[in-house]
């Protein structure tokens, strides 16, 4: 079975500070992880992917992703938080289901808000 | 670019009655799906399709039907509303990512609240 798990459903950063959300999935073979954004009121948008390939991923926002397989993690960071990061982010892992079909298993969810 | 687009934006609903949320996408993707938020659950799949014609069930089916006669509209039926349904949906689409190119990104369309009274 696969799934993802985010640690922490409320984190409070202040603005110039790192910002750190935590993701550990389980799967019994090699993830296609994502990272999403939701904005108040509006749909998902995909801030970065891990596919195959360089762990480190960068996407937009100045967000970042590390793929760690031996901790089975997929953090994302950002180096300083700016007010208009605070949304509430979805970690998700592609599920290959017994059909061979492919199902987007996502995350709980963590709200971040921003301290000025 | 319109993306994916989902009809309406908004909806009450009074318990027992029917209605359609309508989801229609024009990036030629084979995958469509359809999600219900609730607060502090993230996202759950209601039902998927990976083409025309072809459906299947995700975590929390029930209640609800889905039919994809064509690439373009996904539509979501609920048949006998409950409180229960009273939620945030939102449809998404992708390419397969056996596929290539996007990798398995999901669009989504702005979502539609729905309460059931």
């Amino acid at each position: 079975a696969q799934s993802v798990t985010q640690l922490g459903s409320h984190v409070s950063v202040s603005e110039g500070a790192l910002v750190l959300l935590r993701c550990n999935y389980s799967s019994s073979v090699p993830p296609y992880l994502f990272w999403y954004v939701q904005y108040p009121n509006q749909g998902l948008q995909l801030l970065l992917k891990y596919t195959t390939g360089a762990t480190l991923v960068k996407g937009i926002n100045g967000f970042e992703a590390e793929f760690k397989k031996s901790e089975t993690s997929f953090h994302l960071t950002k180096p300083s938080a700016h007010m208009s990061d605070a949304a509430e982010y979805f970690c998700a892992v592609i599920l290959i289901s017994n059909f061979g079909n492919e199902k987007l298993t996502f995350g709980t969810g963590t709200r971040l808000t921003i301290i000025p | 670019n319109a993306g994916v687009t989902q009809t309406p934006k908004f909806r009450i609903l009074k318990i027992g009655q029917s209605m359609t949320l309508q989801c229609t996408q024009d990036m030629n993707h084979n995958y469509m799906y359809w999600y219900r938020q609730d607060p502090g659950m993230g996202l759950k799949l209601i039902y998927y399709s990976v083409g025309a014609g072809i459906t299947d069930k995700g975590e929390v089916p029930n209640g609800y039907n889905v039919s994809r006669s064509t690439t373009e509209d996904f539509p979501l039926r609920l048949e006998l509303a409950a409180p229960s349904q009273t939620s945030v949906y939102f449809c998404a689409s992708s390419y397969s990512i056996r596929v290539g190119g996007s990798n398995g990104i999901q669009y989504f369309g702005a979502g539609t609240r729905l309460s059931v009274l």
